[in-house]
């Protein structure tokens, strides 16, 4: 089955204490994502990957790090998390025409005190 | 660049009834349009697609979406709202420039569904 899971789903963190979350397809997708998911905003994108070692900014990265050292995965870091970064996060991937859609993962609830 | 508006951020409807969610888009090139839902506690499902096909666009669960050029207008319509309907719907462009096609959200619509 053509899925994104990320890893974990819930997780409630202090500040400062560094985490990854953990995103995987097995569509063999060029692109993936991050977005995160506030009330009243919709979702922004945080990092994109166009490929292997090919990552770049999104609309609001600060804070964030994500790395793309294999083609399936693409974690997303916060080095020193703040009560700002609590948020709904989705993974997502697509293929490289600009006409498919992107396949989302489950989300990951995260709450940072 | 690209953008899209979702009028209303909460709609109600009767089962049964019509649904129309309504999305406005902002593009200077054809856009590639799409519809996702989002159930409670899980991540994205994409309903339709426009790709610059047929205008009148089928998706799943019984959703459609026109989209019209001279109103830059993509709603997403229903002939009868059914009770597992209840979701939140957001309507996205792909943008061309900056992040080498990412996906422009609206703010999305929550529609909520009564017996």
């Amino acid at each position: 089955e053509a899925q994104v899971t990320q890893n974990p789903r819930y997780l409630i963190t202090v500040t400062g204490k560094k985490l990854t979350v953990t995103c995987s397809q097995n569509m063999n997708h060029e692109y993936m994502s991050w977005y995160r998911q506030d009330p009243g905003l919709g979702l922004r994108q945080i990092y994109y990957s166009m490929n292997v070692e090919v990552t770049d900014k999104g609309d609001v990265p600060e804070g964030y790090k994500v790395s793309r050292k294999e083609k399936r995965n693409f974690p997303l870091i916060l080095e020193s998390p703040s009560p700002n970064q609590t948020s709904l996060y989705f993974c997502a991937s697509r293929g490289f025409s600009l006409n498919t859609e992107a396949f989302f993962g489950q989300g990951t609830r995260l709450t940072v005190v | 660049a690209q953008s899209v508006t979702q009028l209303g951020s909460h709609v109600s409807v009767s089962e049964g009834a019509l649904v129309l969610l309504r999305c406005n888009y902002s593009s200077s090139v054809p856009p590639y349009l799409f519809w996702y839902v989002q159930y409670p506690n899980q991540g994205l499902q994409l309903l339709l697609k426009y790709t610059s096909a047929a205008t009148l666009v089928k998706g799943i669960n019984g959703f459609e979406a026109e989209f019209k050029k001279s109103e830059t207008s993509f709603h997403l319509t229903k002939p009868s709202a059914h009770m597992s309907d209840a979701a939140e719907y957001f309507c996205a462009v792909r943008n061309y420039g900056g992040s080498q096609g990412n996906l422009i959200f609206g703010k999305g619509t929550k529609l909520s569904v009564k017996p």
